[in-house]
Formats: structure tokens, C-alpha cells, sequence
């Protein structure tokens, strides 16, 4: 079983339109990460959160850690092309650096 | 200060051949972590590796595989008699020596068995 659930799989929006994907464990996260990646291509870093209760934010992205730390959502504002991808959170799940993943939220954003 | 270079970026092996992937990591990183992308299947961690020492590789199919990172030089996961389910992205990571928190990846190699 997926130790990491992302939801929902894929997700089309309108350019400008807000759009928000999740990350759901039912484990304790001790560092939930979010990468973008593209087809074809690396993982780009984009956020790391550590505490319950823990929101950063990143030009138009806001990504939030709950307090139990076990679900993160990820919130992109006035969406734009440049936003299209597959979004991954990753999570150590038991302090010792090995990162599990999901299986992505690919999202497109329509002109 | 360049990012996790992977190289080669795209291997194409024959079945039983041996596929040899490099990764150097980000300048001043001595944590290195190999993870596997296959098709419809996710990441999946397979090593983690400090210079000349292997830290933890439970994720390390236990035949066939192997990973080194040594003193000098980069980082090496080594498939020997590759099969076709070899066939999927495999992707570098490392991150700093002090805080053990932000792993940074590589562009991935993308290895195809024929």
C-alpha cells in the first residue's frame, strides 16, 4: 500500500484560476517535502515543512503542514502555465533521511 | 553553484549487460541518495550512501545491484546483467553534511534494457 496518498491524481484549471492538491499519510511525517517535476525531466525542489501548524509560501504557492503532521496541501494562486507539472510530496517517515513518495498530482493549466 | 549532475541521462543496455550510473553531488554535499522512478509505480528510495560508507540500503534489490560513493569522485550505482524490468528513471539526491534535512536531485538517468 501507498504510504503517501496524493490527491486528486490530476487536476486540469484555467490559467488565473487557484488550485489546490493534497498529501495525506497515515503515519507521522518528520519532514514533508513538495518537488515539481516535469515529463521527462529532474525533481525541482519547492518547499520543506518540519512543525504541525507550519505554512510557507513561495511566490504564488502556499503549501501547509497540519498539526497532527499528517496531511500537507499545496495551494497555487492565479495559476499560470508555468505551473503545469507533476507535483510530488515526499516524506520521511521514520527520521532516517529515506524519503517515501507519492504518486504525484499532475496538473495542467489550460491558457 | 552547480546542481546534482547525473550522467549519463539516457543509457540503453542489452539484457545481460552491465549499466553503470554516475551522480556527483551539489558542492559540499556528502549525502548521497539513489532513488528509482518506474512506470506507474512512484519514487522508491533505494540507497543512501556518505563518502565511503554505505548508510542504510534496505530499498537495494539484493542481487544484481550495487552502490558506491568513494573518497574521490562521484557517486556510482552499478546494475550488473541488466533484465528488462531495470528499465525505469533513476535519480540522485544529496544533501548537506551538518543538517541532514533538503535532498536535492539530479536530472535523472533513464535507463532502457532492450
Amino acid at each position: 500500500s501507498q504510504e503517501l496518498e496524493q490527491s486528486p491524481q490530476s487536476l486540469i484549471v484555467q490559467e488565473g484560476k487557484n488550485l489546490t492538491i493534497n498529501c495525506t499519510s497515515s503515519k507521522t511525517l518528520y519532514g514533508l517535502y513538495w518537488y515539481k517535476q516535469k515529463y521527462g525531466e529532474g525533481l525541482i525542489f519547492l518547499m520543506m515543512l518540519q512543525k504541525g501548524g507550519e505554512e510557507k509560501s513561495h511566490e504564488k504557492i502556499t503549501a501547509k503542514l497540519d498539526e497532527k503532521k499528517q496531511q500537507s496541501s499545496l495551494h497555487i494562486t492565479a495559476s499560470q502555465p508555468s505551473h503545469a507539472g507533476i507535483y510530488l510530496c515526499g516524506a520521511d517517515l521514520g527520521g532516517n533521511n529515506r524519503l517515501a513518495f507519492g504518486k504525484g498530482n499532475q496538473v495542467v493549466v489550460i491558457p | 553553484n552547480a546542481g546534482v549532475m547525473q550522467n549519463p541521462r539516457h543509457l540503453v543496455r542489452r539484457r545481460g549487460q552491465e549499466a553503470r550510473l554516475r551522480c556527483s553531488p551539489m558542492k559540499g554535499h556528502s549525502h548521497v541518495y539513489w532513488y528509482r522512478q518506474l512506470p506507474e509505480e512512484g519514487l522508491k528510495f533505494m540507497v543512501y550512501l556518505q563518502k565511503e560508507n554505505i548508510i542504510d540500503e534496505s530499498g537495494m534489490p539484493k542481487e544484481r545491484f550495487s552502490a558506491e560513493f568513494p573518497k574521490e569522485g562521484p557517486s556510482i550505482l552499478r546494475i550488473q546483467q541488466v533484465v528488462r524490468g531495470d528499465s525505469a528513471a533513476y535519480f540522485c539526491a544529496s544533501s548537506p553534511p551538518i543538517r541532514v534535512d533538503t535532498q536535492y536531485f539530479g536530472p535523472g538517468t533513464r535507463l532502457t534494457v532492450l
